[in-house]
Order: C-alpha cells, then sequence, then structure tokens
C-alpha cells in the first residue's frame, strides 16, 4: 500500500518556539493532505485538509495563525505549531489521499509533541 | 465533528474468540470504512464498505453495513493477541473534498 512519512516522531520543546511537522507521501502524489490532532484514548479531530498549490481549509475552532499548513508540493506538506504552549501538547497524525475519487486515506505514524 | 459512535468502547477478549464492534452514523454516506491504530501510531486502513453493499469480507475480517439503521459491524473471527489496538469507523459523504468523519474508536484487547 501507500507509504506516508510523518517526522518528527516525537518532538520536545519549550513554550514560545515553534514546531514544524512534516508529512510526506513517499510513493504517490498526494492531491490532498488531512491534519489531524488525537488526544489520549479519543477520536482523531479534523484540524485542516490541505490541497497543494491552494490555501488550506481549516476546521471551525482552528486557529489558522496558531496552526500554519504548506502544500506546496504534491509530496509534502507540513503543519507548524507557531508559539507552541503546554496546551497544544498532543498527538497529531496527517494522512494523505491520491485523488478526489480515491476513498481510502494513508496515514502518517504520528507526531508526539510535548511543549513544556 | 465527529460522525460516528463505536460500542463498545472497551472490548477484551481470549484469543481465539470473535470480536464485534459496532458503529452507528447519522447522516447519509458514500461509503464506510475501518481502520486499526495501535497505540500510538497512525492509523491503518483495513477495508472499505460502499453504501449500496450490506457486507463485505477481507481475510478474519467482516464488515457489514445497514443503511437503514445507519449502522455498520466489524467482526474480527479467530482474534490474536496481535489484533490489540483501537478500531474507529469513519464515514464518507457526498461532496465533502473526501474527507473523512471518524467515531470514538473500540479499544480491544485480545488476551494470549
Amino acid at each position: 500500500g501507500a507509504v506516508v512519512s510523518q517526522h518528527p516522531s516525537w518532538v520536545i520543546c519549550k513554550s514560545g518556539t515553534s514546531v514544524k511537522i512534516e508529512c510526506r507521501s513517499l510513493d504517490f502524489q498526494a492531491t490532498t493532505m488531512f491534519w489531524y490532532r488525537q488526544f489520549p484514548k479519543q477520536s482523531l479531530m479534523l484540524m485542516a485538509t490541505s490541497n497543494e498549490g491552494s490555501k488550506a481549509t481549516y476546521e471551525q475552532g482552528v486557529e489558522k495563525d496558531k496552526f500554519l499548513i504548506n502544500h506546496a508540493s504534491l509530496t509534502l506538506s507540513t503543519l507548524t505549531v507557531t508559539s507552541a504552549h503546554p496546551e497544544d501538547s498532543s498527538f497529531y497524525i496527517c494522512s494523505a489521499r491520491q485523488g478526489l475519487a480515491k476513498n481510502i486515506q494513508y496515514f502518517g505514524a504520528g507526531t508526539r509533541l510535548s511543549v513544556l | 465533528s465527529q460522525q460516528g459512535e463505536e460500542d463498545p468502547q472497551a472490548l477484551s477478549i481470549q484469543e481465539g474468540e470473535n470480536a464485534t464492534m459496532n458503529c452507528s452514523y447519522k447522516t447519509s454516506i458514500n461509503n464506510l470504512q475501518w481502520y486499526r491504530q495501535n497505540s500510538g501510531r497512525g492509523l491503518v486502513h483495513l477495508i472499505l464498505i460502499r453504501s449500496n453493499e450490506r457486507e463485505k469480507h477481507s481475510g478474519r475480517l467482516r464488515v457489514t453495513l445497514d443503511t437503514s439503521k445507519k449502522s455498520s459491524s466489524l467482526l474480527i473471527t479467530a482474534s490474536r493477541a496481535a489484533d490489540t489496538a483501537s478500531y474507529f469507523c469513519a464515514t464518507r459523504r457526498g461532496s465533502t473534498l473526501g474527507r473523512l468523519y471518524f467515531g470514538r474508536g473500540t479499544q480491544l484487547t485480545v488476551w494470549p
């Protein structure tokens, strides 16, 4: 199956710093990538939908200036958590879809962010 | 926002037993998918069932879909300790740019 690589898998940072998470589709072109946030023992909460070459579509309640998403190529999307605070600590997961007609999303392994 | 609700929230069984998880949803769908998540990892797609299908098999997995009741079930037969994971159902609606709506998940524990 298709492979999505997410990096880093774990990051610890100080409050006020920014953290960038990368999501790459390794063996296919991803027209759409999705960014999720997951709290312990809970479901995935969609943060934003990222289409290559256009601005991301953010879900209600998700701050655009806080969570910057860039989808500069068909194989790479990045999520930058700006001025991170302890409440931003969470598990962030990306997924990628090959095209509009494709139903399946391929997920990265996730990034555990801990803000001190 | 979430779409589905799985039950039970947690299921604990012995190896060799069958595990059944249910999922209910609220709106019309194009398809329903089941994903598996090992602790601290990403999700892995297991099986997809379209809205015009009623049952689908894949190895030890059997999925049913009842659109009149807006519900689905995932059956894992002859479970193994390696099946221990969280299982999520996700629905895709018509014109939502491919986004999936995930349920809360069922945590399955299979004891050796």
